[in-house]
């Protein structure tokens, strides 16, 4: 199984709204990510969690908010969004090995309104 | 940082041609994936490379690294419709690290396939 399973598929959200993207798998990964994508554009990193702690942040504003709540799991709490922040936003999961094969998530269409 | 500059931008072919498709770089890789990505879906692997010079095939798909570790190709046999997507070619971050999955993605190469 080399499923990343993100929900919810679609969301609009207004400016003011509160919102949560979720990501589960079941591989046995340990490093998990989020990457944001623009229509025709390559996915660009937001976030690594290692061992559910959080490695990597590459200076995403603090409306974006990750958490990792145990191995299968990883958040990205939404909050007071831009439209300019309407993207698909990807979840990936990777082994801990030095393999760097990151399985996605069919990602999340974000609009923000 | 690193920067993978993937060729052509875009390709529009006839069912059955052949396709060929490039990444290059500056920095050496000690990893190079191909990812296809189809409107609306995230980007599925297609083949990962590890070892400088290495020729890789999975279905009508082969992919090489480079021996110099800076560039990779992608070549798709007797194109069908549902080739359509863009391909992305993706390295590890830190070229010579292991940066377990944290990647650059070169800049997509978009496939249209005429029947």
């Amino acid at each position: 199984d080399t499923e990343v399973t993100q929900t919810p598929k679609h969301l609009v959200m207004g400016m003011t709204n509160k919102k949560s993207l979720k990501c589960e798998q079941h591989m046995g990964h340990r490093a998990m990510y989020w990457y944001k994508q623009k229509a025709k554009k390559p996915p660009e990193l937001m976030f690594v969690y290692s061992y559910e702690k959080l490695s990597i942040n590459e200076s995403v504003p603090s409306r974006f908010s990750p958490e990792c709540p145990n191995s299968s799991l990883l958040n990205l709490h939404l909050h007071a969004l831009q439209p300019e922040d309407s993207a698909l936003y990807l979840c990936a999961s990777s082994h801990m090995s030095g393999n760097t094969e990151a399985f996605f998530g069919q990602g999340t269409r974000l609009t923000v309104v | 940082g690193q920067q993978l500059n993937q060729s052509p931008q875009s390709m529009f072919i006839q069912e059955g041609e052949d396709v060929s498709m490039n990444c290059t770089s500056s920095s050496i890789f000690n990893t190079w994936l191909w990812y296809k990505q189809e409107p609306g879906e995230g980007p599925v692997l297609l083949i990962a490379l590890y070892k400088a010079g290495e020729l890789t095939s999975n279905g009508r798909l082969t992919a090489q690294f480079g021996i110099t570790r800076k560039d990779s190709f992608l070549n798709i046999s007797a194109s069908i419709p549902s080739d359509v997507g863009i391909y992305f070619c993706a390295g590890p971050y830190d070229a010579g690290g292991t940066s377990y999955g944290k990647l650059t993605f070169g800049q997509g190469t978009i496939l249209t396939v005429h029947p």
